[in-house]
């Protein structure tokens, strides 16, 4: 195991419904990350956190809403999603942000379907 | 365009034989870069990295090269076993972010 933990590993949900994704790390790292894959294409970082403090957001939509409460455990917050959100919401962590050689550890994903 | 264009998309292979992945880049300034496995209902996890001084680097049975003037990199998987079927993906970090392919599938038959 990578150390990275997320849950639930598959969600189905219909457009008008409000889920939330979990990550957690136990690591001991200080950066979190949330990405999107869909089907060969390349991973899309969505959402950087270094410190609890959100550092980016690559212009996602506002129906996805992360929460980082400590450097341990983020969130994605779902609500409103189109089938085009259909994909495998990765997380990953580092020791923080910046750093060149440092290596980012992924969670197994979570297989979300929008109906 | 995408920064990180790996080839091929997908191949299969018999157990035992070898094959070589490619990865071209137009990222600059370049850091490094870093080959990934991402077994099915897995997340990636990082196989290799390398700096711009580095040429090859072994990890088991996996060598990356990199040519940095051509921005080009391979992965040679070396007598494959049904365990190397997995999606492998090239990144390649400039100073402050890091770029994806889309990944190469690969899939070991007996």
């Amino acid at each position: 195991e990578t150390g990275v933990t997320q849950t639930p590993r598959h969600l189905v949900m219909g457009m008008t419904n409000k889920k939330s994704l979990k990550c957690e790390q136990h690591l001991g790292h200080n950066a979190m990350y949330w990405y999107k894959q869909s089907a060969k294409k390349p991973l899309e970082l969505m959402f950087v956190y270094n410190f609890k403090e959100q550092t980016e957001n690559n212009s996602v939509p506002s129906r996805f809403s992360p929460e980082c409460p400590n450097s341990s455990h983020l969130f994605l917050h779902l609500h409103t999603l189109q089938p085009e959100d259909s994909a495998l919401y990765l997380c990953a962590s580092s020791p923080q942000t910046g750093r060149i050689g440092d290596i980012q550890y992924f969670g197994a994903g979570t297989r979300l379907s929008v109906l | 365009k995408n920064q990180v264009e790996q080839s091929p998309q997908s191949l299969i292979i018999l157990e035992g034989k070898n094959c070589t992945l490619q990865c071209n880049y137009t990222v600059s300034p370049f850091s490094n870069l870093r080959w990934y496995k991402q077994d099915t209902g897995r997340g990636p996890v990082s196989l290799t990295i390398m700096t711009f001084s580095e040429n090859t680097k072994s990890n088991g049975r996996y060598t990356a090269t990199l040519d940095a003037d051509t921005k080009q990199s391979s992965l040679h998987i070396t007598a494959s076993q049904l365990s190397d079927s997995a999606s492998y993906i090239c990144v390649v970090r400039n100073d402050y972010k890091l770029s994806f392919g889309a990944g190469t599938t690969v899939t070991v038959r007996a």
